[in-house]
């Protein structure tokens, strides 16, 4: 999978929006955007997975560049529950796609 | 709502013992994963398999082994359980490409080896 690179953390305010950055400027045309998100003592939990056009869903939105080499996921308003480690990832949609290799991701901090 | 199910939450096994750890999903999922995570080290793959019968080695499957016999089951196996095991699992399954959707992950198993 190719590499992304996020913030190590973030910080936000309770039903404020978060935009957490992630960039991956090796993209290739067939790989998709994956997000993830781990709570505290839990599996991670798929967010959202995108691989050109912006993608919305219940949990949050992906804004993907045009250029491809960076995508937000957002968060419209935060809350307390959203405090986890956010991690965005690669996935080929060709050849050996089976693994999920996960980086360091960003731990974001909800502020009461 | 879909799930991956892991057989314990918790378990505490002793040095050289044999230990199975199963997981069980419901989603028709071809692939199936185990995972385990360390403070500092993630997430790393030990095996994945992509059909029933097969499997793959992933980035540390020393120490491991895997069984997968039907779609919905995957087992890790412990040959002989040691100290440096001691850790949280985590069993996922997929569907077989990225564009159908995500991973699923299980609750996670914590062991411990004493």
């Amino acid at each position: 999978d190719a590499k992304t690179t996020q913030p190590n953390s973030m910080e936000s305010n309770e039903e404020e929006p978060v935009h957490l950055p992630c960039n991956h400027s090796t993209i290739s045309g067939t790989d998709y955007i994956h997000w993830y998100r781990q709570l505290p003592s839990q599996g991670p939990e798929y967010v959202i997975h995108g691989l050109t056009s912006n993608v919305n869903n219940r949990m949050a939105s992906l804004a993907i560049a045009e250029d491809r080499k960076s995508s937000t996921l957002i968060l419209h308003r935060a809350t307390l529950r959203d405090a986890a480690v956010y991690y965005c990832i690669l996935r080929d949609s060709g050849g050996s796609n089976y693994k999920l290799t996960f980086g360091k991701g960003t731990l974001l901090t909800v502020n009461p | 709502d879909v799930k991956v199910t892991q057989s314990s939450r918790y378990l505490v096994k002793r040095t050289g013992e044999k230990v199975f750890l199963e997981c069980v999903q419901d989603m028709d999922h071809e692939n199936m994963f185990w995972y385990r995570q360390d403070p500092g080290l993630g997430l790393r793959l030990i095996y994945f398999s992509y059909d029933v019968k097969m499997k793959e080695k992933g980035d540390i499957p020393e120490g491991y082994s895997v069984s997968r016999e039907k779609k919905e089951r995957f087992s890790l196996i412990l040959e002989s359980a040691s100290t440096n095991q001691t850790s949280m699992y985590l069993c996922a399954s997929s569907p077989p490409t990225p564009g159908k959707g995500g991973y699923t992950f299980g609750s996670g198993t914590r062991l411990t080896v004493v």
